[in-house]
């Protein structure tokens, strides 16, 4: 099983601010790679796909990259409504599996 | 506008049976691959199952592999998460999400249900 390690487990920040959120894997992975979004009480939603491509409404403040076992997402200028749990996902390998995820504050 | 409701969440006692239902609508049901995802009260997400919409294959994971089957009806635009011999580790908000492709695997999950719960306690 791919084991997925997101770092740092949690990130306070300002608005305004750039926020990198790191993502890497126990084995080198494809183009599988995608991040999800999750605020309290809601369903994950589709952030980022195929590493680098946003998902349909997604804001321009939001960037993903990375190649083999490293992989980030980048938040450009963070927004109050950037709060959040951000998961990673690889679906190069059964079973897909995500991270453990980075808890966002926005202070 | 595509849709996912899920239902037949609830409370059950250990090695007892559920079966979930994921209701979808707003997109051609049969031509996209539909997954379950589980999420334990405080915890990340664990992805469960995959229906396949070019082979009609299951995937699962290792935790449910034997006790979880999944399957779908297309003249209902459902699908079922029948859950056998649950355990209280099984507990969690169970959703259901689409895949962006047919095949699964290949496409992100790119619609999520609002999730239902499941709580396995005596």
């Amino acid at each position: 099983e791919i084991v997925l390690t997101q770092s740092p487990a949690t990130l306070s920040l300002s608005p305004g601010e750039r926020a990198t959120l790191s993502c890497r894997a126990s084995q080198s992975l494809g183009s599988y790679v995608a991040w999800y979004q999750q605020k309290p009480g809601q369903a994950p939603r589709l952030l980022i796909y195929d590493v680098f491509n946003r998902a349909t409404g997604i804001p321009a403040r939001f960037s993903g990259s990375g190649s083999g076992t490293d992989f980030s997402l980048t938040i450009s200028s963070l927004e109050p409504e950037d709060s959040a749990a951000y998961y990673c996902q690889q679906r190069n390998y059964w079973p897909v599996t995500f991270g453990q995820g980075t808890r966002l504050e926005i202070k | 506008e595509v849709e996912l409701l899920e239902s037949g969440g609830g409370l059950v006692q250990p090695g007892g049976s559920l079966r979930l239902s994921c209701a979808a609508s707003g997109f051609t049901f049969s031509s996209y691959a539909m997954t379950w995802v589980r999420q334990a009260p405080g915890k990340g997400l664990e992805w469960v199952s995959a229906f396949s919409a070019t082979d009609g294959s299951t995937q699962y994971a290792d935790s449910v592999r034997g006790r979880f089957t999944l399957s779908r009806d297309f003249s209902k635009n459902t699908l079922y998460l029948e859950m056998n011999s649950l355990r209280a580790e099984d507990t969690a908000v169970y959703y259901c999400a689409r895949a962006a492709t047919a095949a699964a695997g290949t496409g992100a999950f790119d619609f999520w249900g609002q999730g239902t719960m499941v709580t396995v306690s005596s």
